[in-house]
């Protein structure tokens, strides 16, 4: 079985700080897939990243940052410079190859605050 | 750009009648799904497809069946709507890639679903 851990629900943060959102997975799959989602108050989940499990490279697009570090099973995700329409629902999720459907299995949420 | 529309984005209901999500998608994908989204437990799969007249039970299927009679469309049904059912219900589709792939998962608007 799968499982994402998003132990962060909420963060507030002033514009122009750096915020680091926190993911924890479980499989025990060796061949899966990671992905981060947001959810702005709109309502419609908008694809940020995808990873797979034998790409260890760290990316950055912009003032987007992820971490993948497979020795500690996370897949953190850094906004630098945060402004206000960084605003929304952060979603980690997981799928593996052996997933039936290719289904995703999300953590919890971050909700993030930015305040001007 | 990948387009996925739901027919309402806020529907009230009473306990007890019958309810039809409908979601429909624009790029040809074969994988269709629909997850609930609940404060605290992240998104969870209701149901899936993977074909035409084809369905797969997600995580928490039970109070809910899905049709599929088109590709491009995917309803989900609330036989009997109860107060448990309050949530939000979003649609996501993607390519089926053989041997081994995967695809990104897109997602609709979503419906804000108030059973009373």
């Amino acid at each position: 079985a799968q499982k994402v851990t998003q132990a962060q629900t909420e963060i507030s943060v002033v514009e122009k700080e750096d915020v680091t959102l926190d993911c924890v997975y479980e499989t025990r799959d060796t061949t899966y897939y990671l992905f981060w989602y947001k959810q702005p108050p709109s309502g419609e989940l908008v694809f940020l990243i995808r990873r797979n499990s034998f790409d260890e490279q760290n990316e950055i697009s912009g003032r987007y940052s992820w971490n993948f570090q497979k020795s500690t099973s996370s897949f953190n995700f850094t906004i630098t410079a945060s402004q206000v329409v960084d605003s929304a629902v952060y979603f980690c999720a997981l799928t593996t190859l052996k997933a039936a459907g290719n289904k995703l299995t999300f953590g919890g949420g971050t909700r993030v605050l930015v305040k001007p | 750009d990948v387009k996925v529309t739901q027919s309402s984005r806020y529907l009230v209901k009473r306990t007890g009648e019958k309810v039809f999500l409908e979601c429909v998608q624009d790029m040809d994908h074969e994988n269709m799904f629909w997850y609930r989204q609940d404060p605290g437990l992240g998104l969870r799969l209701i149901y899936f497809s993977y074909d035409v007249k084809m369905k797969e039970k997600g995580d928490i299927p039970e109070g809910y069946s899905v049709s599929r009679e088109k590709k491009e469309r995917f309803s989900l049904i609330l036989e009997s709507a109860s107060t448990n059912q309050t949530s939000m219900y979003l649609c996501a589709s993607s390519l089926a890639i053989l041997a081994g792939g995967f695809d990104t998962q897109y997602f609709g608007p979503g419906t804000r679903l108030t059973v009373l």
